[in-house]
């Protein structure tokens, strides 16, 4: 089946420092790849997605490219802020029948401080 | 516009007991699913329903149910309440159903079994 694997968090950065969280993903045919993102205390917010195979899904300064040869999604952001700290969640859906579900990693959770 | 909104936001229920969660979708969104959200096991997909039929369902017992009305609000039913179904229960909408058209998260509603 659909299963996705993110790095262990917590990520602890300086504000200003680079991002990177890594996430790979195994299915079958070609998903498509998520990152949603978990504010304290409030549901998921999605951030990016990529639909097919070097597609690359941006917003707010986060960017991930979708990459079928080493099947990964990693979520990156040249610059974060204190207002970026939250959990992360890469997800994948199936195409058709199994497009309506997400298939969710672990969570990262990222802080960062001053 | 309003979001998604998911009732009530906190329920504690003892062993053995039912319980019934509400979740009202964004204005025009026609499909609804429900994700189960613990430490142990991460965001799990409970099921879908689009214009009133399950369209989706993942891997949860039988005592896990829920239904869809002609306005699109939906209900989740939990019966013979087990500990381990303490969870964050999030409720996504979105227009057409499928990942690709973009969930809407609730903020959830926390339930706790003792």
């Amino acid at each position: 089946g659909n299963s996705v694997t993110q790095m262990e968090g917590p990520v602890t950065l300086s504000e200003e420092a680079f991002l990177t969280i890594n996430c790979t993903y195994t299915a079958t045919g070609y998903p498509s790849l998520f990152w949603y993102v978990q504010y304290p205390g409030e549901g998921l917010q999605l951030l990016l997605k990529a639909t097919k195979a070097d597609d690359k899904g941006s917003n707010k300064g986060f960017e991930a490219t979708y990459r079928k040869e080493t099947t990964s999604f990693h979520l990156e952001k040249g610059s974060v802020q204190v207002s970026d700290s939250a959990v992360y969640f890469c997800a994948l859906s199936g195409k058709g029948g199994t497009a309506s579900k997400l298939t969710f990693g672990t969570g990262t959770r990222l802080q960062v401080t001053l | 516009k309003a979001g998604v909104t998911q009732t009530p936001r906190y329920l504690i229920k003892t062993r053995g007991q039912q319980v019934t969660l509400s979740c009202s979708p964004i204005s025009g969104h026609r499909s609804v699913s429900w994700y189960q959200q613990t430490p142990g096991q991460g965001l799990q997909f409970l099921f879908e329903y689009f214009s009133e039929t399950q369209r989706n369902k993942g891997n949860f017992p039988g005592r896990f149910s829920g239904r869809q009305f002609s306005n699109s609000r939906s209900e989740m039913n939990v019966s013979t309440l087990e500990l381990g179904d303490s969870a964050l229960y999030l409720c996504a909408s979105s227009s057409a159903g499928g990942a690709l058209f973009g969930y809407t998260f609730g903020s959830g509603t926390r339930l706790t079994v003792v």
